[in-house]
């Protein structure tokens, strides 16, 4: 998968908790985009980010979500006061390219979240 | 509404089998992707379509694109066990002049030896 990482692989969380997902493009990527996969569902787009800046959020609920990419270190994908509605597969992928017509997308493995 | 529909949604062949994986949308897209996700796992690109009337092949898989840019298939040709997973569509579509990125619900393809 191009060297997406993505950590950790599995979380669990008691309803309440907060949840810190996070992803660290392939090198030189510095574009990043988060998407939930819910069972029996397909993937749905949420944030994407570059370097320091949120472009497009339109996917990210409005409460308790937020995600940042620091100029330093892996992208961050938050989820404060869990909710069992919030256990899902939540994957990161990058791109070379800015978010045009003509992107691949490398995707990490992802981190599949578990809400108690 | 599902903006990108595939089917089927599940399939079962047996080794050596052709199948075919449909991915439909009501309206133009900008670029037509293909992946492969094993169960459990993240997904993997397979091929980009972007021009219409496009096709490609890689190894035993081809895809192609209609001419007016709203349907793809995937074909593999003498399935194996090594095909198996889910395969989802992915498609750029412009939404008020931003491009926005959809995938279907996927495909999961069993194959059995």
């Amino acid at each position: 998968n191009a060297g997406v990482m993505q950590n950790p692989r599995h979380l669990v969380r008691r309803r309440g908790q907060e949840a810190r997902l996070r992803c660290s493009p392939v090198k030189g990527h510095s574009h990043v985009y988060w998407y939930r996969q819910l069972p029996e569902e397909g993937l749905k787009f949420m944030v994407y980010l570059q370097k320091e800046n949120i472009i497009d959020e339109s996917g990210m609920p409005k409460e308790r979500f937020s995600a940042e990419f620091p100029k330093e270190g892996p992208s961050i994908l938050r989820i404060q006061q869990v909710v069992r509605g919030d256990s899902a597969a939540y994957f990161c992928a990058s791109s070379p390219l800015p978010h045009l017509a003509k992107n691949i997308q490398y995707f990490g493995a992802g981190t599949r979240l578990s809400v108690l | 509404s599902q903006e990108l529909e595939q089917s089927p949604q599940s399939l079962i062949v047996q080794e050596g089998k052709n199948l075919t994986i449909n991915c439909t949308s009501s309206k133009t897209l900008y670029g037509l992707y293909w992946y492969k996700q094993k169960y459990g796992e993240g997904l993997i690109f397979l091929m980009m379509l972007q021009k219409g009337g496009e096709e490609k092949s890689h190894e035993k898989i081809t895809a192609k694109l209609d001419e007016k840019k709203q349907q793809s298939s995937l074909h593999i040709t003498a399935s194996q066990p090594s095909h198996a997973g889910i395969y989802l569509c992915g498609a750029v579509r412009d939404t008020s002049g931003t491009y926005k990125y959809i995938f279907g619900t996927g495909t999961r393809l069993k194959v059995l030896a």
